[in-house]
């Protein structure tokens, strides 16, 4: 079964950095999300992105976050200026058809640890 | 606002119990529902999801969940539980038609199974 995958696992960043999260959706998918757990919490969704442009994003989703789909196949969460509430697991995730009760197909996650 | 209620943060079980994990949503319209699955060190996966038709519905390993739109419920059932069921699962609602389908997740529960 195709899977989305991210990269790297692991994230271990100092505050005030930046940092790039990189996943690879299911290759025939056109529709692209992040979503983030902090520990003890909710996953909250941050955004979904369709076409080069941002369908929908919360209200975490603030100016230090962005999204780009650099070619083909990739698409990376940014964010510029690391803040120690940032710590938390970043699942990517993709579909297939957008369509709202078609399953959203998620990858393994990024643990971003913000020292 | 969307928001989901899972009641269990951790449910312990011997093999061959059964099992029902609660699911509560609050939202004004028409919703599609979704149990997530998340074995350790993996991704989410989907167990089943309800969007229209008969409210009980069947997923994969013997997992089924039951729509009540009056309670606004949604929990999850399996009746003899094996080790293998080990893992943390999560409710997740989003709005019927909407742009993408941005889901609203639940805190998650952590289903530990003994042998």
């Amino acid at each position: 079964e195709p899977e989305v995958t991210q990269t790297p696992s692991h994230q271990v960043t100092q505050m005030g950095q930046e940092v790039i999260l990189r996943c690879v959706p299911i290759s025939n998918h056109l529709y692209f999300y992040w979503y983030r757990q902090i520990l003890g919490q909710k996953v909250e969704f941050l955004v979904s992105f369709y076409n080069n442009e941002i369908s929908e994003k919360s209200e975490i989703f603030d100016d230090q976050f962005s999204v780009e789909r650099p070619d083909g196949s990739n698409f990376t969460l940014k964010i510029r200026s690391t803040k120690l509430e940032d710590s938390a697991m970043y699942f990517c995730a993709s579909s297939g058809t957008g369509i709202s009760n078609q399953p959203q197909h998620f990858g393994d996650g990024t643990r971003l640890s913000i020292l | 606002a969307q928001s989901v209620s899972q009641h269990n943060h951790h449910v312990i079980l011997s093999e061959a119990a059964s099992l029902e994990l609660g699911c509560n949503y609050s939202y004004g319209g028409t919703v599609n529902l979704f149990w997530y699955v998340q074995y350790p060190g993996q991704h989410l996966q989907l167990l089943l999801k309800y969007f229209s038709g008969d409210p009980l519905v069947k997923g994969i390993k013997g997992f089924e969940a039951e729509f009540i739109k009056s309670k606004f419920s949604f929990n999850l059932r399996k009746p003899s539980v094996q080790w293998s069921d080990t893992a943390e699962y999560f409710c997740a609602v989003n709005a019927r038609g909407s742009t993408l389908g941005r889901l609203y997740f639940g805190r998650g529960t952590q289903l530990t199974v003994w042998p």
